[in-house]
């Protein structure tokens, strides 16, 4: 099993709609981050979170929001989804002790909003 | 965190070193260069990081300059499945985020 789960994988939607992007992960980790790519770009932070009790704003985070439910589990929300928010999404998780932070990335969710 | 600059994109044929340059002239002395890999769509994949020294595991090789304002990402023999977008990332390890820029698209051809 993947140590970052995202689901769904694939999601098509219509403007204005509701849309949650969910994130689970297995390696212990207290920080973690969505991130959003566009075609031909590179990554984008969304929102990230170093505790259940921490949530931070990224880069790109109007008209997303998020929810840190456990330790393990990280949501994104498009409360009104619009056709420009589509997009492939990751989720990611590091642990800052030490030198390593590396990231590690779930496979992603890619969402179309027609 | 220090921003980079890397190519577009390069080619390398298979079976030789793949050399991709990465600049990040405005690095300050607590970052470290980080090296990712994104193949097709999935989510990027850790290579490799260093502060001062070279470093070299299993995958690739990172030579960094004497004064740290460039390095290097070396996979020594190219292979087919080392096609992919390669992003150089600086950031202090207990840092907030990761600023990933547009990377190098590296081809590898027959």
């Amino acid at each position: 099993d993947a140590d970052v789960t995202q689901t769904p994988r694939n999601r098509i939607t219509k403007t204005g709609k509701r849309i949650m992007l969910e994130c689970s992960q297995t390696k212990g980790h207290d920080r973690m981050y969505w991130y959003r790519q566009d075609p031909g770009l590179g990554l984008r932070l969304i929102y990230y979170s170093f505790d259940v009790k921490d949530i931070n704003k990224g880069e790109i985070s109007d008209g997303y929001s998020v929810s840190r439910q456990a330790q393990a589990k990280f949501s994104l929300s498009l409360e009104s989804a619009i056709p420009n928010q589509t997009a492939l999404y990751f989720c990611a998780t590091s642990d800052p002790l030490g030198e390593g932070g590396e990231l590690f990335f779930g496979e992603g969710s890619r969402l179309t909003v027609l | 965190d220090a921003k980079t600059t890397q190519p577009p994109s390069m080619d390398c044929a298979e079976g030789r070193a793949a050399n991709l340059p990465c600049n990040h002239s405005t690095i300050s002395g607590n970052e470290y260069v980080y090296w990712y890999r994104q193949i097709h769509s999935q989510g990027p994949q850790y290579i490799i990081h260093g502060l001062k020294n070279n470093e070299t595991n299993e995958m690739a090789s990172l030579i960094i300059t004497e004064d740290r304002k460039s390095s290097t990402l070396i996979l020594p023999h190219a292979t087919l499945r080392d096609t992919a977008v390669y992003y150089c990332i600086v950031r202090v390890p207990t840092g907030n985020q990761f600023y990933f820029g547009t990377g190098t698209s590296l081809t590898v051809i027959p």
